[in-house]
């Protein structure tokens, strides 16, 4: 399968607790976006990189979260002292380069009790 | 006030019947505007990408259309299919990201 992968697939975790998700994406595509997606909602855009120079991050991205993609291909999303509100959908896009098709991955869903 | 605005929010229908989905935006300038299926649980597949210059791009029994006067895209359905049961997003591309609608949740009945 050469498509879009992350894991876990499902996270359940205690608020307060620290998660980490992880992104690959398609083989040489550059971009990379991080999107949160909640029930009945349109994902909402969380931050992208050009290889592996983090160029946007949205407002919706607190300071809890990181995001990382260290040599270009796999990256990190980390959310540090979980609050319920994170309970989301986390979905990872890449993209050959600016304005092409977006290649999403399953998502992993986090439920924080 | 969310940019790109969907309709009807959820839509059933007989399989084998048409149906058309219905996006209204006004994010303004943009590069594209594209339209996704998401299968419950998944992540959204591109369906259709148009430049605001285009007014019409098919892609199978999936035809959509794009009117910039009026900031108003839709996506048709023909001869819809079981599998055809998803959430369709519609999502404007500008400033190197994407903003998606609500979406418009379909489901095709037997």
């Amino acid at each position: 399968d050469t498509g879009v992968s992350q894991d876990p697939r499902h996270k359940i975790t205690k608020r307060g607790q620290n998660v980490t998700f992880r992104c690959d994406p398609i083989s040489e595509h550059n971009r990379l976006y991080w999107y949160r997606q909640t029930l009945g909602q349109g994902p909402e855009f969380l931050t992208y990189f050009q290889n592996e120079a983090q160029l946007e991050k949205s407002r919706l991205l607190s300071d809890r979260f990181s995001a990382e993609r260290p040599k270009g291909s796999f990256s990190t999303l980390e959310i540090q002292r979980t609050e319920q509100g994170d309970s989301a959908m986390y979905l990872c896009a890449s993209s050959p380069g600016v304005g092409e098709t977006q290649y999403f991955g399953p998502g992993t869903r986090l439920l924080v009790l | 006030k969310n940019q790109v605005e969907q309709s009807p929010q959820s839509l059933i229908i007989l399989e084998g019947k048409n149906c058309t989905l219905q996006c209204n935006y006004t994010v303004s300038p943009f590069s594209n505007l594209r339209w996704y299926k998401q299968d419950t649980g998944r992540g959204p597949v591109s369906l259709t990408i148009m430049t605001f210059s285009e007014n019409t791009k098919s892609n199978g029994r999936y035809t959509a259309t794009l009117d910039a006067d009026t900031k108003q895209s839709s996506l048709h359905i023909t001869a819809s299919q079981l599998s055809d049961s998803a959430s369709y997003i519609c999502v404007v591309w500008r400033d190197e990201k994407l903003t998606f609608g609500t979406g418009t949740r379909l489901t095709i009945i037997p």
